[in-house]
């Protein structure tokens, strides 16, 4: 079963941007991913589906500031022009045959 | 618009049962696998149970397996999971979602609160 692992938090400036990593564990690098973003007292919902060669899709709404991108087993959010509202807990999920497991999460802070 | 309702959460004892139920409208139900995922109290997002469209198939975290059990009716479009011997570590939100294969979970309810505690 794959595992995934994200840095607990990160903090940039209004306007800026941030890279968000996911890891996968050892043999499970080519495996696609989900981003998904947790506003506070809210609902997560689906940003994006990124894959090994670092092409993604995004979710229906979500802004083009989000993009994805890859890098060996590791996946990457990148949030451009940081807004107030981008203050919030970001997971990446992934699956395999039987199972689904989620990240421990990013919080992001907008200073 | 993709639609997800959760309902049937609450506070129960130790040990009880409990039946979440999750209304979706917006897409052909039918045509899709579906998750349920939870959250404890300032914990992060906890995959619990997945069930294929036509429920030939469901797997469970370890953590509720033989305890929690998920199921579906096309007809009504709905999901549910009956839930039975809680714990005090159940205590959570619990969200239905929908999966795209090769895409993983991409639409989730509001969530239900589940509270486990005497």
């Amino acid at each position: 079963q794959p595992v995934l692992t994200q840095s607990s938090s990160a903090s940039a400036s209004l306007g800026s941007s941030v890279k968000l990593t996911c890891t996968l564990s050892s043999g499970h690098s080519n495996y696609i991913i989900a981003w998904h973003q947790q506003q506070p007292g809210k609902a997560p919902r689906f940003l994006m589906k990124l894959e090994g060669s670092g092409s993604y899709n995004k979710g229906s709404g979500v802004p083009d500031r989000f993009s994805g991108s890859s890098s060996g087993a590791d996946r990457y959010l990148t949030i451009s022009n940081l807004q107030s509202e981008d203050e919030a807990d970001y997971y990446c999920e992934t699956w395999d045959s039987k199972s689904y497991v989620f990240g421990t999460g990013t919080k992001v802070t907008v200073l | 618009e993709v639609q997800l309702v959760e309902s049937g959460g609450g506070l129960v004892q130790p040990g009880g049962s409990l039946r979440l139920s999750c209304a979706a409208s917006g897409f052909t139900f039918s045509d899709y696998s579906m998750n349920w995922v939870r959250q404890a109290p300032g914990k992060g997002l906890e995959w619990i149970s997945y069930i294929t469209s036509s429920s030939s198939k469901m797997y469970y975290a370890d953590s509720v397996k033989g305890r929690f059990t998920i199921s579906r009716d096309n007809a009504k479009n709905s999901l549910f999971l009956q839930m039975n011997s809680l714990r005090d570590e159940d205590t959570a939100m619990y969200y239905c979602a929908r999966v795209v294969s090769s895409t993983g979970t991409t639409s989730w309810g509001q969530g239900a609160l589940v509270t486990v505690s005497s």
